[in-house]
This record gives structure tokens, C-alpha cells and sequence, in this order.
């Protein structure tokens, strides 16, 4: 069965640290690959998405992902964190192609961030 | 746009009850997902729906099931609830089946 797997449970880091965050996935066909984050007593909200293309991928609040396909990895970085990127964060994968949505999440990473 | 509303957001019923959840999507948005997400598993894929079918289904009993109405609204219910149901079940929506677009959940208790 499909997995995704997130190295890190907990990340503590100060701010202006950099960040990456790992997510391995485990399927060898066409996948699309996402990060969400939860702001604490917020819902889910989509940071960035790869389909195709480019596989260096920019999304919102300087956030970054590269996909290489050979390692099955989508990591997510930052350059510089800021206390309020405090947060937790999955990563997702969508397989199957074609017409079926269902997202494959891992367990999450809780990073927080010491102003 | 107003993002993706579900009611309740807070619900605590009893062992052997049955619970119904309502979702309403984004204005314009098709199809409907439902998670549910636990501390110990995660957030895992319970159904899809799409203009009233469903399209794809999770790894979950029978119990569980799900409907979705011509505007698009969205409904799951659960049956004989047990402890183990306590979660907070989370519903998306999508314009094109890719990018799912979550709301702010429904925290159940069984108590």
C-alpha cells in the first residue's frame, strides 16, 4: 500500500534557523505531491503543490519543496523561519491518477519556533 | 469565496449512537472528501464524492458512510459509534480533484 513518511515528529528550531522538512513516499507511479500546514486552532491550508513540471516548487510564506523522483522525496525548506511559522505540517501525495482524489498523508511534523 | 464550513464543529455523543456531519463546499466545487484525523493514525481518506457519486472510499467499516446532494453539500454519518471514533473529521473540496481545500473540521466525542 501507498505510504508517506515524515522523518521528523518534532523540530525545534530558533528563528531566521533554516528548515527542511523530509517526506518519503512509497508508490513508483505518476504521483502529485503536497504540504499543508495547521496553524494552531486553524484548519488546514495548502502551502505548495507539484504536478509536473519544475520539480524546485515556491509556495506561499517563502516556502519551498523539490521533488526528486529517484529518492521518492518531497522535502520542504525554508531559508529563514520566523516564530509564527510555528506549526505543524504534512506532507501529502495524490496517486492513482486519472479521477480518484484521495490524499495520502503523513503523520505530520510539529515545528516550533523560539522567538 | 467563503471557504469550506462543517457543522457542528463540536459534538460529543455516547457509545451506540449514530452521528450525522454536514459539509458545504466552495461555491463552484464538485467534489467532496471527507478525513478523518486522530493522534495516533493521522489524518486518513474516508470517501470521496463527486455530482452525488461516490467516487472512491477508505479503509473503514460500514459503519461509516456518506452522501452528497445536487448542490453539492455533503453529509456523513456513523453508525454504533464506539470510542475509538473520537476524532476530528475534517471535509474538502476541489474544483478538479487535485487540490483539496479543507474546512475546519468537526471534533466528535464518544464518550
Amino acid at each position: 500500500a501507498q505510504s508517506v513518511s515524515q522523518h521528523n515528529h518534532h523540530v525545534i528550531l530558533s528563528e531566521a534557523a533554516s528548515l527542511e522538512l523530509g517526506c518519503n513516499y512509497s508508490y513508483g507511479g505518476t504521483v502529485n505531491l503536497f504540504w499543508y500546514v495547521q496553524y494552531p486552532g486553524q484548519h488546514l491550508q495548502l502551502l505548495l503543490k507539484y504536478f509536473s513540471g519544475d520539480p524546485l516548487v515556491k509556495g506561499i510564506k517563502g516556502f519551498e519543496a523539490e521533488f526528486i523522483k529517484s529518492k521518492f522525496s518531497f522535502n520542504l525548506r525554508k531559508p529563514s523561519v520566523q516564530w509564527s511559522d510555528t506549526a505543524e505540517y504534512f506532507c501529502a501525495v495524490r496517486t492513482n491518477g486519472g479521477s480518484q482524489g484521495n490524499l495520502i498523508f503523513g503523520k505530520g511534523t510539529k515545528l516550533s519556533v523560539k522567538p | 469565496k467563503a471557504g469550506v464550513t462543517q457543522t457542528p464543529r463540536y459534538l460529543i455523543k455516547t457509545r451506540g449512537q449514530q452521528v450525522t456531519l454536514s459539509c458545504s463546499p466552495i461555491s463552484g466545487h464538485r467534489s467532496v472528501s471527507w478525513y478523518q484525523q486522530t493522534p495516533g493514525q493521522g489524518l486518513q481518506f474516508l470517501f470521496e464524492y463527486f455530482s452525488e457519486t461516490q467516487r472512491n472510499k477508505g479503509n473503514f467499516p460500514g459503519r461509516f458512510s456518506g452522501r452528497q446532494f445536487s448542490n453539492s453539500r455533503s453529509e456523513m454519518n456513523v453508525s454504533t459509534l464506539e470510542l475509538g471514533d473520537s476524532a476530528l473529521y475534517l471535509c474538502a473540496s476541489s474544483p478538479d480533484h487535485f487540490t483539496q481545500f479543507f474546512g475546519p473540521g468537526t471534533r466528535l466525542t464518544v464518550l
